[in-house]
């Protein structure tokens, strides 16, 4: 039972590089989500989406595209990566149980832009 | 929007107990959750509230006042792994999780 994967683990682009993180899920959630985590920042959204085929945008989406076409998997790209985007991504997906929506995490992605 | 405030760190001594307090600022509020993050790994979710009053899982306590928009986690018998950034964060009725940006917790022999 695999949870939620993300890759890659680790990447490293030049300013101006695009490219899709990757996050699959094995446990029929609904719910999955994208974040970034920066020192002192907490977990910023960036998006989410509620259903396959939906997408909305969280707190800091600018620079970021995202697409929900399979249920287990949620894309994230960056399509002109920037300096300040290097963070630690990670995704999540939620079901709601006794009306709460419990998040289990991927690992992380760990994305240095030069 | 959403906002969330809470400590940005607090020390307490193994079996001791520590209270982390949350308020928050939301639109369509549904629930108040807490999770659990270890030298940056992945995020584990411990409690959550969506009524108002106290919800007990083992060593853990969380609490929500919705009139206050306010809660906390309690959290009793410290252990040494316990040290660990802790977060809450608000869940609205659009699907929304936003988390507060975390509360250091450092357990002391």
């Amino acid at each position: 039972n695999a949870g939620v994967t993300q890759t890659p683990k680790f990447r490293v682009l030049k300013t101006g590089q695009s490219m899709t993180l990757l996050c699959a899920q094995d446990m029929n959630h609904e719910y999955m989500y994208w974040y970034r985590q920066d020192p002192g920042m907490g977990l910023r959204l960036i998006h989410y989406s509620v259903g396959e085929g939906t997408t909305a945008k969280g707190e800091v989406p600018d620079g970021y595209n995202v697409s929900r076409l399979k249920k287990q998997n949620f894309l994230l790209g960056l399509e002109s990566a920037a300096p300040s985007q290097t963070s630690v991504y990670f995704c999540a997906s939620g079901r709601l149980n006794s009306g709460a929506n419990v998040l289990t995490f991927g690992a992380g992605s760990r994305l240095t832009v030069l | 929007g959403q906002s969330l405030e809470q400590p940005s760190e607090v020390t307490a001594v193994e079996g001791a107990i520590v209270q982390i307090n949350c308020t928050y600022q939301t639109s369509g509020f549904y629930g108040l959750s807490w999770y659990q993050q270890h030298d940056g790994g992945a995020p584990t979710f411990l409690s959550y509230n969506a009524l108002d009053g106290l919800e007990e899982t083992g060593r853990f306590s969380s609490f929500l006042s919705r009139s206050d928009s306010y809660g906390y986690l309690l959290l009793q018998e410290l252990q040494m792994k316990d040290s660990a950034s802790y977060f809450c964060a608000v869940y609205n009725q659009g699907g929304k999780l936003i988390f507060g940006q975390g509360t250091e917790l450092s357990v002391k022999p």
